[in-house]
């Protein structure tokens, strides 16, 4: 089966740094990504990894460690617009066809 | 970039009611589109494959007999609630990713349909 954890909550000050930890087990790994989700609306996606190490979009960065099933987003010069849900989804292809499972998502406060 | 456009973007109606949501690819060709169900403060459950042509692939727990899913066209795909009851009010979304690419592109959703069942 698949098992996907990540804290449920944190907060942060505006203009830090916050990293969001996903720790995964699955079967069929084929990828993860995160996708930041606002309240009442759908999720947009902010990154990719399928290879080991970092990747960097402007201040958001994600990393990934597969032989630790283990992955992170980092999250600099935070904005008040940055307080939403974030979710780790893993791409499992062990049941023959690719598909997303997500975390339960780890909602973030930036306060001023 | 992808977009993926569903409808209606909110339903709310009487207990018993089928309703039918739609996902349509609007710029892209999709073989594959997923079928979400959130709860509030919840996160995503895959609740089905739709496969254009052929039959949905269903996850564990949902019935395929209450959540109809046709895939008729590689551009849209329905999901049908029937006899909705106030249990299956949820937020649900769908997601697309063009088909023939790489495995890296992300999935792309739709804006979501809230479903309140009275």
């Amino acid at each position: 089966g698949q098992n996907i954890d990540q804290p449920t909550e944190m907060t942060a000050t505006e203009g830090a740094i916050v990293q969001i930890n996903c720790t995964y087990q699955t079967s069929g790994f084929n990828g993860l990504f995160w996708y930041q989700q606002h309240a009442g609306e759908a999720p947009t996606f902010l990154s990719y990894n399928v290879l080991d190490g970092l990747e960097e979009k402007g201040r958001f960065s994600s990393f990934l460690s597969r032989s630790k099933g283990y992955s992170y987003l980092l999250l600099k010069e935070l904005q008040m617009k940055d307080s939403a849900s974030y979710l780790c989804a893993v791409r499992d292809l062990s049941g023959g066809y690719n598909k997303l499972i997500f975390g339960a998502g780890t909602r973030l406060a930036v306060h001023p | 970039g992808a977009v993926v456009s569903q409808h209606p973007s909110w339903v709310i109606c009487k207990s018993g009611t089928s309703v039918k949501i739609e996902c349509r690819s609007l710029d892209f060709q999709a073989t594959t589109m997923f079928w979400y169900r959130q709860f509030p403060k919840q996160s995503l459950m895959l609740m089905a494959t739709s496969n254009e042509g052929s039959k949905a692939t269903y996850e564990q727990g949902v019935e395929k007999d209450k959540f109809l899913i046709n895939h008729a066209s590689l551009t849209l795909s329905t999901l049908t609630v029937t006899s909705a009851h106030p249990e299956d009010s949820s937020f649900y979304i769908c997601s697309a990713s063009p088909t023939g690419v790489g495995s890296n592109q992300p999935q792309h959703f739709g804006d979501g349909t809230r479903l309140s069942i009275l």
